[in-house]
């Protein structure tokens, strides 16, 4: 099982920042097979990035994903209100796993 | 617009069973895998399992092999999931989500969750 470690597991910034978070996988991902979520308590989760690099319907353009092999990177160019909540990346190789989180709060 | 409703969610004893369900709506059910995830209280998300459009390939996470099955039903657009042998390591949120499993592999669409409480 390819295990997702991801870092920080929390990030103190403020509305206008950049926010970047790192997604480390154990073994080599497809980057075809790299996704990362936006989670909000008491929500649905929210398709932010697949393929690595390809934003979602909808999503705003300030959210980019990059890397390739075992390290990936979803920046955040300027932090929103609405930003600030926990982020998952997600890979398929073998089996699914998802990794553990970065929660991205107020400073 | 796509939506994905679970319900069937509550509290259930250690050893006891289950059946969640999804009703989907907005899209062409019939044409995509459909999968449940999982968050237990405090911790991330964990993938439980997936089926495929017409119902002939499943897959599990081995903590829930042989004590879950996900099932469907195209023509009521809804996905199940039967828990049996429940344990308290199960209690969690419990998503339904839309799969993409052609070129790249991602969930595009979630439910709000239904909580499974497993506890005596």
């Amino acid at each position: 099982e390819i295990v997702l470690t991801q870092s920080p597991g929390t990030l103190s910034l403020s509305p206008g920042e950049r926010a970047t978070l790192s997604c480390r996988a154990s073994q080599s991902v497809s980057s075809s097979y790299l996704a990362w979520y936006q989670h909000k308590p008491g929500q649905a989760p929210r398709l932010l990035i697949y393929g690595a690099s390809s934003r979602a319907t909808g999503i705003p353009d300030r959210f980019s994903g990059s890397g390739s092999g075992t390290d990936f990177t979803l920046t955040i160019s300027r932090l929103e209100p609405e930003d600030f909540a926990v982020y998952y990346c997600q890979q398929y190789g073998n089996s699914l796993t998802f990794g553990g989180g970065t929660k991205v709060e107020i400073k | 617009e796509v939506q994905l409703v679970e319900s069937g969610g509550g509290l259930v004893q250690p050893g006891g069973s289950l059946r969640l369900s999804c009703a989907g709506s907005g899209f062409t059910f019939s044409r995509y895998w459909m999968s449940w995830v999982r968050q237990a209280p405090g911790k991330g998300l964990e993938w439980v399992a997936n089926i495929k459009q017409d119902g002939s390939q499943k897959y599990y996470v081995d903590s829930v092999k042989g004590r879950f099955t996900i099932s469907r039903d195209n023509a009521k657009n809804s996905l199940y999931l039967q828990m049996n042998s429940l344990r308290a390591e199960d209690t969690a949120v419990y998503y339904c989500a839309r799969g993409r499993f052609d070129y790249s592999y991602y969930f595009d669409y979630w439910g709000q969750g239904t909580l499974v409480t497993v506890s005596s």
